[in-house]
């Protein structure tokens, strides 16, 4: 079974500051790999999503992430975070056979003004 | 764009009572997936459905059970309710890649939620 590791779970940064959030998986074959946002007392939207092909892969709101499967990783980056960035952030992966999404432990980054 | 619909979107019970929760994914859309997502807690798979059919079972207890109508709309149907049912329960819908051979059928969209509370 696929397992997704987030190793930051507080992240705390000021305006203009660059993100990367770290996200590591599992699996030895094929996967489908994304990163979600949480705002509070919201639902999950997808940032972004990789599923073959150029493994630098932009999302909406200026996020991209980038896919090395030598170290089986997909970190989240934002070159200069906003106030409006502060929520929690979920990596998933859906491998294999399974369509169902496996989630990592959640980032919650809290952007300072 | 319409989107997934949940209902309720808030939910209070007591423990022993049952609740349902019901799932109206995207039109077109014919895989449901259900979430259970614990205060704090990462979402956890519970459920999926594929053309009325369960597709996957993942850490769904035995006091719940769920099924997929012939307009594809779900309901997750809790007994028993205990403490620590308390959470927020995400449905998401996708198209089957089988289906149209599109990559973006692997996304799942998730609806709002329904927060059950059991006191």
């Amino acid at each position: 079974a696929q397992s997704v590791s987030q190793h930051n779970h507080h992240v705390i940064l000021s305006e203009a500051a660059s993100l990367e959030l770290g996200c590591n998986y599992s699996y030895g074959g094929t996967v489908n790999l994304f990163w979600y946002v949480q705002y509070p007392g919201q639902h999950l939207q997808l940032l972004l999503k990789y599923f073959s092909g150029d493994p630098l892969v932009k999302g909406i709101k200026g996020f991209e992430a980038e896919f090395i499967k030598s170290k089986f990783s997909f970190n989240l980056r934002k070159p200069s975070v906003q106030w409006s960035d502060t929520a929690e952030y979920f990596c998933a992966v859906n491998a294999g056979s399974a369509r169902q999404l496996t989630f990592g432990s959640g980032t919650q980054l809290t952007v300072l003004p | 764009a319409a989107g997934v619909i949940q209902s309720p979107r808030h939910l209070i019970k007591e423990k022993r009572e049952t609740a349902t929760l019901k799932c109206y994914p995207i039109p077109r859309h014919d895989t449901v997936y259900w979430y259970q997502q614990g205060p704090g807690q990462d979402p956890q798979f519970l459920i999926s459905f594929y053309e009325k059919m369960q597709s996957d079972k993942g850490s769904i207890p035995d006091r719940f059970s769920a099924q997929q109508f012939s307009d594809y709309h779900s309901e997750l149907n809790m007994s028993s309710l205990e403490l620590g049912d308390s959470a927020l329960y995400f449905c998401a819908s996708s198209l089957n890649p089988l289906r149209d051979r599109v990559f973006s059928s692997y996304e799942q969209y998730f609806g709002p939620g329904t927060r059950l509370t059991v006191t």
